[in-house]
């Protein structure tokens, strides 16, 4: 069985540029969580997604960010204009039920974003 | 607000000694708590949980964790350490009604020889 991907796995781009990422989760669960690492951080939550809907964007940094799920498969998370702050591992996991009822969160290799 | 400090941020040991990581957590009720491991070039993979009962845990490949609600505490263990154990180690905190993990800021292992 394939686990969470995620491309590209690294990315070198410029300020002011645009950056998409993309997560291909567990074939059949229906939960996909967005996380970022900043250098020498702690890895935060950015969103969550149930199927195609999000359930939770609390943690998305502001509205350079947008994350899409179509159809409720693999989702993408745009960064537009990308600013150097947003530079970090960014982390997509998913699991069949929700973070916090099992722990069970499968997770990708994370996308590293490095913005000059 | 819930948190989650791991004091250590790299870890050196020798392989074959004794291990433990510390993770203090900040939660008003019974925290979900976990441990996770990332090896280099790999995901985060769950190595243990705590939900509630018998507050010593055991994990995979040989760790445990014990939660101490006094200390607020769920450190890491392992009694004998091998080199395929180096890698990074993050301690997170979930809540019942929430669908988000917290995370430290992880502690990096390294064993030597």
């Amino acid at each position: 069985e394939a686990g969470v991907t995620q491309f590209p796995s690294h990315s070198v781009i410029e300020k002011g540029q645009t950056v998409t990422l993309r997560c291909d989760p567990i074939s059949g669960h229906d939960n996909l969580y967005w996380y970022r690492r900043v250098m020498g951080k702690e890895i935060k939550f950015l969103l969550h997604f149930v199927k195609e809907s999000k359930q939770d964007e609390s943690g998305m940094p502001n509205n350079r960010f947008l994350a899409e799920r179509t159809g409720g498969t693999y989702s993408t998370l745009k960064v537009q204009p990308a600013e150097l702050e947003d530079s970090g591992v960014y982390f997509c996991a998913s699991s069949q039920a929700v973070a916090a009822n099992t722990g069970e969160l499968f997770f990708g290799e994370g996308s590293r974003l490095t913005v000059l | 607000a819930q948190s989650v400090t791991q004091p250590d941020i790299h870890i050196t040991v020798s392989e074959g000694a004794s291990l433990e990581l510390r993770c203090n957590y900040s939660y008003g009720a019974t925290p979900y708590l976990f441990w996770y491991v990332q090896s280099p070039g790999q995901g985060l993979q769950l190595l243990l949980k705590y939900f509630s009962g018998d507050t010593l845990v055991q994990g995979i490949k040989g760790f445990e964790a014990e939660f101490k609600r006094s200390q607020s505490s769920f450190n890491l263990r392992k009694p004998s350490v091998h080199w395929s154990d180096a890698a990074e180690y993050f301690c997170a905190v979930g809540a019942y009604n929430t669908d988000k993990l917290i995370f430290g800021t992880g502690t990096r292992l390294q064993v030597f020889p």
